[in-house]
């Protein structure tokens, strides 16, 4: 059972549309973050976040952008979406102090056309 | 900065079988060390964590993992493999402080009749 959720789990979706990936978690987690993942490629951070109001850009350069206004909400945008954004972005959380592990969604495939 | 190398890009094995998965790592001090595995169209879940202690650390679904400092390794096994263990491994490390988790490029394991 999925304590962390994302959608859609798929979109496709044209050139220069603004689209937002949703991601909600029910644990209460205070640490939030957003991965980008592509074939045969590790997982990138691209966005994080330590709590409410809080967020910081990852090691991987995006233009998207992310806003954490509740604990349990951490939607990406992307203003205007471009095929070069075409993904897959995951979502996790995590909790405590120290390396407490990530708990992930199930992901958003995002396709631009 | 940490990093991950996962030398294999994709292993089969038949069922039943043993099966070890190779992970090294490079981090100036301890690392918080975990594998993930993940199912086609699925999020990340994880399998095991190493922090401290005991170097032989035990995980769900019959896998182990074991912390060697002097190899800097942490190599995921288990005795005897299912078809349903077919999936994308990834092994990970995080830095002390803020939990950000450097990711291999992940390891595909395939298992055959």
């Amino acid at each position: 059972e999925a304590d962390i959720y994302q959608t859609p789990r798929y979109l496709v979706i044209g050139t220069g549309k603004k689209i937002t990936l949703e991601c909600s978690q029910t644990m209460g987690h205070d640490k939030m973050y957003w991965y980008q993942q592509d074939p045969g490629m590790e997982l990138h951070l691209i966005h994080y976040s330590y709590g409410v109001n809080s967020t910081e850009k990852g090691d991987l350069s995006s233009e998207s952008t992310v806003s954490r206004i509740r604990t349990e909400h951490f939607p990406l945008t992307l203003e205007s979406a471009r095929p070069s954004h075409t993904s897959q972005y995951l979502c996790a959380s995590s909790a405590g102090q120290g390396a407490s592990p990530l708990h992930f969604g199930n992901g958003t495939r995002l396709t631009v056309t | 900065a940490q990093s991950v190398t996962q030398p294999d890009i994709h292993i089969t094995v038949s069922e039943g079988a043993s099966l070890e998965l190779r992970c090294n790592y490079s981090y100036g001090a301890t690392p918080y060390l975990f594998w993930y595995v993940q199912s086609p169209g699925q999020g990340l879940q994880l399998l095991l964590k190493y922090f401290s202690g005991d170097t032989l650390v035990q995980g769900i679904k019959g896998f182990e993992a074991e912390f060697k400092r002097s190899q800097s390794s942490f190599n995921l096994r288990k005795p005897s493999v299912h078809w349903s263990d077919a999936a994308e491994y990834f092994c990970a490390v995080g830095a002390t402080g803020f939990q950000k988790l450097v990711f291999g490029t992940g390891t595909r394991l395939l298992v055959s009749p």
